[in-house]
């Protein structure tokens, strides 16, 4: 079955910094695999997708995720950290021909000014 | 676009009254999703439709939730009767047939059952 692991469910990290968030996944077929953000008392927006194609996804506000099919993992990065990316950050997976979204438990990031 | 349309926001309620939320898929949109997130258990499916089909209901809690798509432009979810442990933020979520791996999700509504 799948299931997504979201390591570390809160991350600070200092206005300028590298925003890493780590996410891996667990299934015997590479899935379809999402990072969301969800900004206080809203829904969850799509950063990014990775569906198979170029294993390096670049997504809004900056951020990038890159699929590692050895590592089984998809994590989440940002070169230089804004105020305005502190939210809660959930990666998800879909397996091909199922439109189930798996979630990870989210990790809440606070930027330090 | 004007997205997926939730309402209530809010909704606060006594236990064993009963509760309708209600979603309106973005058009054009053929799959649609109902999700709840609590502190607790994180975002969980509770049911999704494609073509204002149930395909599957897996993840209602129980009997006292139930959810209907009676045509393409809106769905409710229905709790009867509502308890504490209910109290979640509930969203919903479409998708379009030609990208379905994408869900485009609503604002939810935040309910508090005292």
């Amino acid at each position: 079955a799948q299931s997504v692991t979201q390591l570390g469910s809160h991350v600070s990290v200092s206005e300028g910094a590298l925003v890493l968030l780590r996410c891996n996944y667990s299934s015997s077929v590479p899935p379809y695999l999402f990072w969301y953000v969800q900004y206080p008392n809203q829904g969850l927006q799509l950063l990014l997708k990775y569906t198979s194609a170029a294993t390096l996804v670049k997504g809004i506000n900056g951020f990038e995720a890159e699929f590692k099919k050895s590592e089984t993992s998809f994590h989440l990065t940002k070169p230089s950290a804004h105020m305005s990316d502190a939210a809660e950050y959930f990666c998800a997976g879909q397996n091909f021909g199922n439109e189930k979204l798996t979630f990870g438990t989210g990790t809440r990031l606070t930027i330090i000014p | 676009d004007a997205g997926v349309i939730q309402s209530p926001r809010h909704e606060v309620t006594e236990m064993g009254q009963e509760v309708t939320l209600r979603c309106k898929p973005i058009s054009g949109h053929n799959s649609l999703f109902w999700y709840r997130q609590t502190m607790m258990r994180g975002l969980e499916l509770l049911i999704y439709f494609n073509n204002n089909v149930p395909i599957d209901d897996s993840g209602m809690p129980e009997d006292r939730f139930s959810a209907k798509m009676p045509n393409a432009s809106f769905s409710t979810l229905k709790i009867q009767p509502s308890e504490p442990r209910d109290s979640a933020v509930y969203f919903c979520a479409s998708s379009s047939n030609r990208g379905k791996e994408t869900q485009y999700f609503g604002p939810g509504t935040r309910l508090l059952v005292l």
